[in-house]
């Protein structure tokens, strides 16, 4: 079974703290993605990656940036945490010759 | 603007009848469509897919149906059962540099009341 893990399922923060989060997938699939989900706006893409180093903006960069250094790593970096960066963020892994995307428990994340 | 809509932020049926979710699409390149479930404080789960060039997909309770000339596709459940209570995610996918990258509807919660 493919697994996604993300370093916290819940984190609490002060704006303008820089945070990190980390997913780890373990079935050395090529691409990574980071969402948020917030209600009533479904998923929306902030950045992917489909291979080490590389990276590509997605629907709502602006705010973040990523870091793929390893092809099991996928970090979401918040330069400086806002308020209206709280959110559920949901990473995502999948492979080049497949569409289906497997997707870790979500981090829960509160910016005071 | 939104290319993959789902008109209806919820629906509620009863244990036994069919659940019918629909899903509209404009981007006439997206050439796969999928169905995620969510539960709350999880990460969606894939439930069933379907290619540009098929009609209809089934698995088990669950089908699928796209009509190409509507952008239109809908998941039906028959019969909906309790734990079927989730939030569905339809999303539309395209090729981009040799990955597959979705866009997803904004979500239907679906209840099942027993």
């Amino acid at each position: 079974d493919v697994k996604v893990t993300q370093s916290s399922r819940y984190l609490v923060k002060r704006t303008g703290e820089k945070v990190f989060l980390e997913c780890v997938q373990d079935m050395d699939h090529e691409n990574m993605f980071w969402y948020r989900q917030d209600p009533g706006l479904g998923l929306r893409l902030i950045y992917f990656s489909y291979d080490v180093k590389m990276k590509e903006k997605g629907d709502i960069p602006e705010g973040y940036s990523v870091s793929r250094e390893k092809k099991e790593r996928f970090s979401l970096i918040l330069e400086s945490a806002s308020t209206n960066q709280t959110s559920m963020y949901l990473c995502a892994s999948s492979t080049d010759s497949t569409y289906e995307q497997y997707f870790g428990p979500g981090t829960r994340l509160t910016v005071t | 603007d939104q290319q993959v809509k789902q008109n209806s932020p919820s629906l509620s049926v009863q244990e036994g009848r069919i659940s019918i979710l629909n899903c509209d699409y404009t981007n006439s390149m997206f050439d796969y469509f999928l169905w995620y479930k969510k539960y709350p404080a999880e990460g969606p789960t894939f439930l069933i897919s379907i290619s540009s060039i098929k009609d209809k997909n089934e698995d088990g309770r669950f089908t699928v149906f796209l009509n190409k000339s509507a952008k239109h596709l809908s998941l039906h459940i028959v019969p909906s059962q309790p734990g079927d209570s989730a939030v569905y995610f339809c999303a539309a996918s395209r090729a981009s540099g040799g990955s597959y990258i979705p866009t997803f509807g904004r979500g239907t919660s679906l209840i099942v009341h027993p």
